[in-house]
């Protein structure tokens, strides 16, 4: 298996435009999660899925911030509009209900950089 | 949910062992501990997990104590590829389990030739 894949890897853009994140967890698994890193904060989750049903966003930081996942296969999480405090790592990871939600894969970040 | 204490930093000689602690004094008894860990600009990789007794996979082994208040990571041969932030967390897994992770400081290895 591929992992979990995330693209762009790098996207820098200016204040106030959209961005858009995209994930493909891991196929089978049925757990999706969203996760945000700054030298600040650490490493905190956003929201995360079951059976592509959001389960959890209380750590989505604003309404500028919104995750979908429209099947098993795909999810993004788009920022709109964007501001330099969003500058950060993102990460999306997968888990399988089977082993449980906590044996997470993670994927290699999208390092977003707002100007 | 049991709060875990990790040493900020540690160092390792490459080749030797490298045990890295962590203790959850309060831990219940359906929570399992948990270690990751988190090489430098690589998304963070699950290591092992366990509820009471020792486990063991290719990566590393997991010691609970008896008592499940404190666990020791082991990374059996460490290499210069193992530095990274290791952390240990504790989640209920089951009946009330949440799904969500929550990464503390964790603990910085750093690996020496």
């Amino acid at each position: 298996d591929a992992g979990v894949i995330q693209s762009p890897r790098h996207e820098v853009t200016e204040m106030g435009q959209e961005v858009t994140l995209r994930c493909k967890p891991i196929s089978g698994h049925d757990y999706l999660f969203w996760y945000r890193q700054t030298m600040m904060r650490g490493l905190e989750l956003l929201i995360y899925f079951n059976n592509n049903v959001p389960i959890d966003d209380s750590g989505m930081p604003e309404d500028r911030f919104s995750a979908k996942m429209p099947n098993a296969s795909f999810s993004t999480l788009k920022i709109q509009p964007s501001e330099p405090r969003d500058s950060a790592v993102y990460f999306c990871a997968s888990s399988l209900a089977e082993t449980g939600p906590y044996e997470q894969y993670f994927g290699p970040g999208t390092r977003l950089t707002v100007t | 949910d049991a709060k875990t204490t990790q040493p900020t930093s540690m160092d390792c000689a490459e080749g030797r062992a490298a045990n890295l602690p962590c203790n959850h004094s309060t831990i219940s008894g359906n929570e399992y501990v948990y270690w990751y860990r988190q090489i430098h600009s690589q998304g963070p990789q699950y290591i092992i997990h366990g509820l009471k007794n020792n486990e063991t996979n290719e990566m590393a082994s997991l010691i609970i104590t008896e008592d499940r208040k404190s666990s020791t990571l082991i990374l059996p041969h460490a290499t210069l590829r193992d530095t990274a932030v290791y952390y240990c967390i504790v989640r209920v897994l089951g009946s009330g389990n949440t799904g969500k992770l929550i990464f503390g400081q964790g603990t910085t290895l750093q690996v020496k030739p």
